[in-house]
């Protein structure tokens, strides 16, 4: 059971290029979000889904998108990257919307020169 | 518009003392509220959460919190730190209605020592 996990760990992009995380878990959880986090901001939601085929944007989705294709597998894209997107990336996922904790990821961490 | 305030940036504390993270929040209703652990360099831990029922709640590692409806506080405890409780701590709250988003504190990180 390896529970949430990220590829890839660390990334170094140029401004204007593209790139896709991906975030697979194996709880059979219906929700999966995606955030950003940053210092002293705490975790900012990106995007998250209630089920496969769905998605819905959080607090802070532009720059972004993403698709859930496969139940546990949440891609987030960046299609032109900027250097304001330099964060440590978390996914994180949970069997119920709203009493049940998230499990999250190790995280992404990228750099956008 | 909901919010959580984590109202120390940093918490010191000495190995064997008792500590407290503290948090308070705003949202309609009656909230879900969690607290999470997140070490350097690594994604963060589910710590403990109060949903209903008995406002002291007890989590991992040791850790306890008090749901104080009046003072909208949800307080994170230990009796006696460790110097490995040494990391970032994050309150999270969400309303009972409405979409399905947690609304995070900024963190406050928390230093035992020795």
């Amino acid at each position: 059971n390896a529970g949430v996990t990220q590829t890839p760990k660390f990334r170094v992009l140029k401004t204007g290029q593209s790139m896709t995380l991906l975030c697979a878990q194996d709880m059979n959880h219906e929700y999966m979000y995606w955030y950003r986090q940053d210092p002293g901001m705490g975790l900012r939601l990106i995007h998250y889904s209630v089920g496969e085929g769905t998605t819905a944007k959080g607090e802070v989705p532009d720059g972004y998108n993403v698709s859930r294709l496969k139940k546990q597998n949440f891609l987030l894209g960046l299609e032109s990257a900027a250097p304001s997107q330099t964060s440590v990336y978390f996914c994180a996922s949970s069997y119920d919307g709203r009493e049940d904790e998230q499990f999250f990821g190790p995280g992404t961490r990228l750099t956008v020169l | 518009a909901q919010s959580v305030a984590q109202p120390e940036d940093q918490v010191n504390v000495a190995e064997g003392n008792p500590l407290t993270v503290k948090c308070t929040y705003s949202v309609s209703g009656n909230p879900y509220l969690f607290w999470y652990v997140q070490y350097p360099n690594r994604g963060l831990q589910f710590l403990l959460k109060y949903i209903t029922g008995d406002n002291l709640v007890k989590g991992s590692y040791g850790f306890e919190a008090e749901f104080n409806k009046s003072q909208t506080s949800f307080h994170l405890k230990k009796p006696s730190a460790l110097v490995s409780d040494s990391a970032l701590y994050f309150c999270a709250v969400r309303g009972r209605v409405g979409n399905y988003q947690l609304i995070w504190g900024a963190g406050t990180k928390l230093i035992i020592k020795p």
